[in-house]
């Protein structure tokens, strides 16, 4: 296990469409996040799972989109009915508890909606 | 929530040149991370630093928790050390990272 997997690495979609990513975590790490980041900015939280359970959402995660981590591995991230403004990088990242020792992020999946 | 700033925002340099990039945070962290984004945007760790000093060859860190505080220093800089330096943070009631704004940093051969 040498990281984070996210895919696909790209992905354009005509607006209205829905798509969904994927993540595979550190296999050792039991905390697994997402985040969004668009031009120019930080990376800004979206939400966590421990284990399976998802702990906590920001508000920036609209109804439009929701995420699973079915078994505690692996996590999708799923946008319904996307808007132009959903264009971003959604960068994945995994933990031990508590963030201890570091997050570790993937190479994320760079959203164009046309 | 807390509060991260970076300085500066931008910073050019002539390769060879040494550099020290800042981070301010707001409220007590247990997390420190320093990430360097390459041009793909892919984030690398450089260091997590929640407190303390480290480092590893032409990178340093330094974190003053009781000051709230972290440097980034990179020494004799090179045009592949071009890109964006991010601080991140773990607030000890937390559970994210919280990122800065960032450094873009650019080094001219």
């Amino acid at each position: 296990d040498t990281g984070v997997s996210q895919n696909p690495r790209h992905k354009i979609t005509k607006r209205g469409q829905n798509v969904t990513f994927r993540c595979d975590p550190i296999s050792e790490h039991n905390r697994l996040y997402w985040y969004r980041q668009t031009l120019g900015q930080g990376p800004e939280f979206l939400t966590y799972f421990q284990n399976e359970a998802q702990l906590e959402k920001s508000r920036l995660l609209s109804d439009r989109f929701s995420a699973e981590r079915p078994k505690g591995s692996f996590s999708t991230l799923e946008i319904q009915r996307t808007e132009q403004g959903d264009s971003a990088m959604y960068l994945c990242a995994s933990s031990f508890r508590q963030g201890a020792g570091g997050y570790t992020f993937g190479s994320g999946t760079r959203l164009t909606v046309v | 929530g807390i509060q991260v700033e970076q300085s500066p925002p931008d910073l050019i340099l002539q390769e060879g040149a040494n550099s020290t990039l800042r981070c301010n945070f707001s409220d007590s962290v247990n997390n420190l991370q320093w990430f360097h984004q390459n041009p793909w945007g892919q984030l690398i760790n450089l260091f997590y630093i929640p407190s303390g000093t480290k480092q590893n060859g032409r990178l340093s860190a330094t974190t003053v928790a009781t000051e709230r505080y972290s440097l980034l220093y990179i020494s004799s800089s090179q045009t592949t050390d071009s890109g964006v330096y991010f601080c991140a943070v773990q607030e000890r009631a937390g559970n994210m990272l919280t990122f800065g704004g960032g450094t873009r940093l650019m080094v001219k051969p």
